[in-house]
């Protein structure tokens, strides 16, 4: 099956600093990769995806590129903001049956 | 367009007791998957319907176990109540078989037992 290891949070950053939050998968065959945020109080939200090597997803201001070589997907945003304080989760995707692998996720908090 | 919609949103049970949460999927999608999510943690999967039936299930007892009717909603229950079933259900809907078609996710249940 599939599994992934997401950096431990909270992470704790200005508004407007660079952020980086790495993801690592295994999965048999070859799933597509997603990433989605959690507000607090709230279901989970589609934030970006790719669906083969080299594919980069973005939305927001956030991107993501599938490295297939060292199997990783890691979210990068240029600068923060107070609104993107939320949780994060890497989840690689099993095609064939439709299901998602979710890691802890991680926190981010973004201070004024 | 609607998303997908769960019923109720929180819900205080006692052990022992038996417990009935709704979903209704987004619009024109056919499956429909039930997650757990503890507090602090990821979701876990617990099982997927398509067609009216479990086509696949996570590592949960039997005291779960689903439906789904003909008009793709779903229900998820929980039988024999213990307290550490206490935690967030999410209801998630998708298109079957669709490479990169992404599971859209409900606002949850928060299921608390006392």
């Amino acid at each position: 099956g599939n599994s992934v290891t997401q950096m431990e949070g909270p992470v704790t950053l200005s508004e407007e600093a660079f952020l980086t939050i790495n993801c690592t998968y295994t999965a048999t065959g070859y799933p597509s990769l997603f990433w989605y945020v959690q507000y607090p109080g709230e279901g989970l939200q589609l934030l970006l995806k790719a669906t083969k090597a080299d594919d980069k997803g973005s939305n927001k201001g956030f991107e993501a590129t599938y490295r297939k070589e060292t199997t990783s997907f890691h979210l990068e945003k240029g600068s923060v903001q107070v609104s993107d304080s939320a949780v994060y989760f890497c989840a690689p995707y099993n095609n064939a049956g439709n299901m998602l692998t979710f890691g802890g996720g991680t926190r981010l908090m973004v201070k004024p | 367009d609607a998303g997908v919609t769960q019923s109720p949103t929180h819900l205080i049970k006692t052990r022992g007791q038996q417990v009935t949460l709704r979903c209704s999927p987004k619009s024109g999608h056919d499956t429909v998957s039930w997650y757990q999510q503890a507090l602090g943690q990821g979701p876990q999967f617990i099982f997927q319907y398509y067609e009216e039936e479990e086509r696949q299930r996570g590592n949960f007892p039997d005291r779960f176990s689903g439906h789904q009717f003909p008009n793709y909603s779903s229900e998820l229950n929980v039988n024999a109540l213990l307290l550490g079933d206490s935690a967030l259900y999410l209801c998630a809907s998708s298109l079957v078989g669709g490479r990169g078609s992404p599971l859209h996710f409900g606002n949850g249940t928060r299921l608390t037992v006392t």
